[in-house]
């Protein structure tokens, strides 16, 4: 059964920072692995997608990497906002076409 | 991109009424959606898998008699909380991939806060 991890489970730092976030699995079978942000009370919306051929994915100041053999993923945010505060989750997608959530990383970007 | 919509965002109900959730993809045929359960400060727990057109497959510990799910369009799945109670009361949000687009990106709903009472 896939287990995903998140490290650390919080975060804070001052606005302006670079950070990373990591997401370990213990099941390298998977066919993607996606990046979500969940503000507090909502849904969560889609950052990036990894197919599992892939190494990195970017998007503005956002890049995910994936590197299936050791079972990790990075999400690293450049130059940080307070307007990045929220939660990230990381998810796999595995056999039976599941997804399976890490625990989360609560971040908060002071001013 | 693809997008999911769930209604209601919040709902408030009395100890032992049901609740109905709907989930529906907007630009795209889902044959199959997904429902999370999230308690406060957790992460998501898939509750069950809505098949259109077939009965849902729920995970371990989920009562089928208690979350009702029916999925009979390709483009709305509603999920029923029936006789709902206190512990009943967390977030729950939907999910669905365009299955033309094969390993796709999962697109989830806005998500809603059921509180009973």
């Amino acid at each position: 059964k896939q287990e995903v991890t998140q490290i650390p489970a919080a975060l804070s730092v001052p606005e302006g920072e670079n950070l990373v976030l990591n997401c370990s699995f213990t099941d390298s079978a998977i066919y993607n692995l996606q990046w979500f942000r969940q503000d507090p009370g909502k849904g969560l919306t889609s950052l990036l997608l990894i197919q599992s051929s892939q190494r990195e994915q970017t998007s503005g100041r956002l890049n995910a990497s994936l590197d299936k053999s050791s079972g990790r993923s990075t999400l690293y945010i450049a130059a940080s906002q307070p307007g990045d505060s929220a939660t990230y989750l990381c998810a796999t997608l595995g056999a039976g076409n599941m997804l399976t959530f890490g625990g989360g990383t609560r971040l908060m970007v002071k001013p | 991109g693809a997008v999911v919509s769930q209604h209601p965002s919040w709902v408030i109900c009395k100890s032992g009424t049901s609740v109905k959730i709907e989930c529906r993809s907007l630009d795209f045929q889902a044959t199959t959606m997904f429902w999370y359960r999230q308690f406060p400060k957790q992460s998501l727990m898939l509750m069950a898998t809505s098949n259109e057109g077939s009965k849902a497959t729920y995970e371990q510990g989920v009562e089928k008699d208690k979350f009702l799910i029916n999925h009979a369009s390709l483009t709305l799945s509603t999920l029923t909380v029936t006789s709902a109670h206190p512990e009943d009361s967390s977030f729950y949000i939907c999910s669905a991939r365009d299955p033309l687009q094969g390993a796709a990106e999962a697109f989830f709903g806005q998500g809603t806060r059921l509180t009973v009472v």
